[in-house]
């Protein structure tokens, strides 16, 4: 079991619904991630949250938005999504700066998401 | 920019016998990290084992180690003992030292354990 959660494991979705992938984190960390990972593809990151603010956005798409409503939780709301979006979507937590190059990302195991 | 390269797509390795992922990176930070995750098909990512630049001596934990020689730029993972269950997808991946440096992966290797 990993110590990041994840739900849904699974949706499936149409184009013109709204649905959020749910990510939680008690281990303390302050830096939290999300990244979209195609099949036999590395992860790509998407969003980096630290002390609950948004620090990076990797140029993604608006109908992907983010929200950490505290420092446990991390959302990604989904609206008007393409085909193309379909993948594993993984959420990651950390501890924050200045605490170290060390400190690895702690992973869940991922909402595998089609887009129909 | 930072860069990871994995050269092998591939792996095969016979049960019990040790096998070699290979791993190399460019940056121009002479402070970073390197960390080994692996990925079974179930899709978790599983932390494996971290090797900083300034470390003396290159990391071990339990049947993995990593073989860094930084003025080749390779951090290497050595899985001693192979085990039909360490078949996965494994990356590379580097954070150089800013603040919350986000990680950077290589495009990672299938390794196949065969008994």
């Amino acid at each position: 079991d990993t110590e990041v959660t994840q739900t849904p494991k699974h949706l499936v979705m149409g184009m013109t619904n709204k649905k959020s992938l749910k990510c939680e984190q008690h281990m303390g960390h302050r830096a939290m991630y999300w990244y979209k990972q195609k099949a036999k593809k590395p992860p790509e990151l998407m969003f980096v949250y630290s002390y609950e603010k948004l620090s990076i956005n990797e140029s993604v798409p608006s109908r992907f938005s983010p929200e950490c409503p505290n420092s446990s939780l991390l959302n990604l709301h989904l609206h008007a999504l393409q085909p193309e979006d379909s993948a594993l979507y993984l959420c990651a937590s950390s501890q924050s700066a200045p605490r170290g190059l060390g400190q690895p990302q702690h992973f869940g195991d991922g909402t595998r998401l089609s887009i129909l | 920019a930072q860069k990871i390269t994995q050269t092998q797509p591939g792996m095969f390795v016979q049960e019990k016998e040790a096998v070699t992922l290979d791993c190399t990176y460019d940056t121009s930070d002479p402070s970073y990290g390197l960390f080994w995750y692996k990925q079974p098909s179930s899709g978790e990512m599983i932390f494996l084992i971290y090797q900083g630049s300034y470390d003396q001596q290159n990391a071990t934990e339990g049947r993995y180690s990593l073989n860094f020689q930084k003025a080749r730029k390779s951090a290497n993972l050595v899985i001693s003992a192979s085990q039909l269950g360490d078949s996965a997808m494994y990356f590379c991946a580097m954070r150089e030292g800013r603040r919350n440096t986000p990680l950077v992966f290589g495009k990672g290797t299938r390794l196949s354990v065969i008994a």
